[in-house]
């Protein structure tokens, strides 16, 4: 079975550009949720989305957005990037917001703005 | 404003030894998950614990759910060097409610 899936693996992008991040979640998991990881700090949640509707937003500005495509998988979208973007984009899997909590991590998305 | 503190923020100890790591909040959590992430890579699910003052063993690792469900600790027995990693708590106040990151425990294990 294949797990969670990002891609690209590494990103580097300039100032004032846009990045998509993509992700497939685990076969059968209907929810897809995106976390920030700042280098030296745990993850910091963004966006959760369950059967292509938002179910919960992060405290993160308008610059970020996100979709969930029928098939479940998803992108992440982040316009003017800003040096303070570069961080690990992970995509966390899981069953959907009424099942466990349970979710299963990409690799992440490296992404470092210059 | 860190909603779940871990303790220490770093440990360094020599393979054989034993080692805790502790989760902290003053809020009530449904479920709490344990990772474990090394540089590059996402992290990977240890273990859920659900259930107040629940006790959870996977080989050398026990995992401790407080009785208020508001803390947790890890447990370390006879380290070893594929132990070194990032361990991070992540909390839901919900089922399928979104994590809460603690800022990790940097724990290496020296041969």
């Amino acid at each position: 079975d294949a797990g969670v899936t990002q891609s690209p693996t590494h990103l580097i992008k300039t100032r004032g550009q846009h990045v998509t991040l993509r992700c497939s979640p685990i076969s059968g998991h209907k929810s897809v949720s995106w976390y920030q990881q700042v280098l030296g700090q745990g993850p910091q949640f963004i966006f959760q989305y369950y059967e292509k509707e938002e179910r919960g937003r992060g405290n993160f500005p308008d610059r970020f957005s996100a979709r969930q495509f029928p098939n479940y998988s998803s992108e992440l979208n982040v316009n003017a990037l800003l040096l303070g973007d570069s961080a690990l984009y992970l995509c966390a899997s899981s069953l959907g917001p009424t099942e466990n909590t349970e979710a299963f991590f990409g690799q992440g998305t490296r992404l470092t703005v210059v | 404003t860190q909603l779940l503190e871990q303790s220490p923020q770093f440990l360094s100890i020599q393979e054989g030894e034993n080692l805790t790591v502790y989760c902290n909040s003053s809020s009530v959590f449904s479920s709490l998950q344990w990772y474990r992430q090394e540089p590059g890579e996402g992290p990977v699910l240890l273990v859920t614990v659900v259930t107040g003052g629940e006790v959870k063993k996977l080989k050398r690792l026990t995992f401790q759910f407080g009785d208020a469900r508001k803390d947790s600790s890890l447990h370390i027995t006879a380290a070893q060097p594929g132990d070194t990693g990032l361990y991070l708590c992540a909390g839901a106040k919900a089922a399928g409610n979104k994590l809460t990151f603690g800022g990790g425990t940097r724990v290496l294990v020296k041969p």
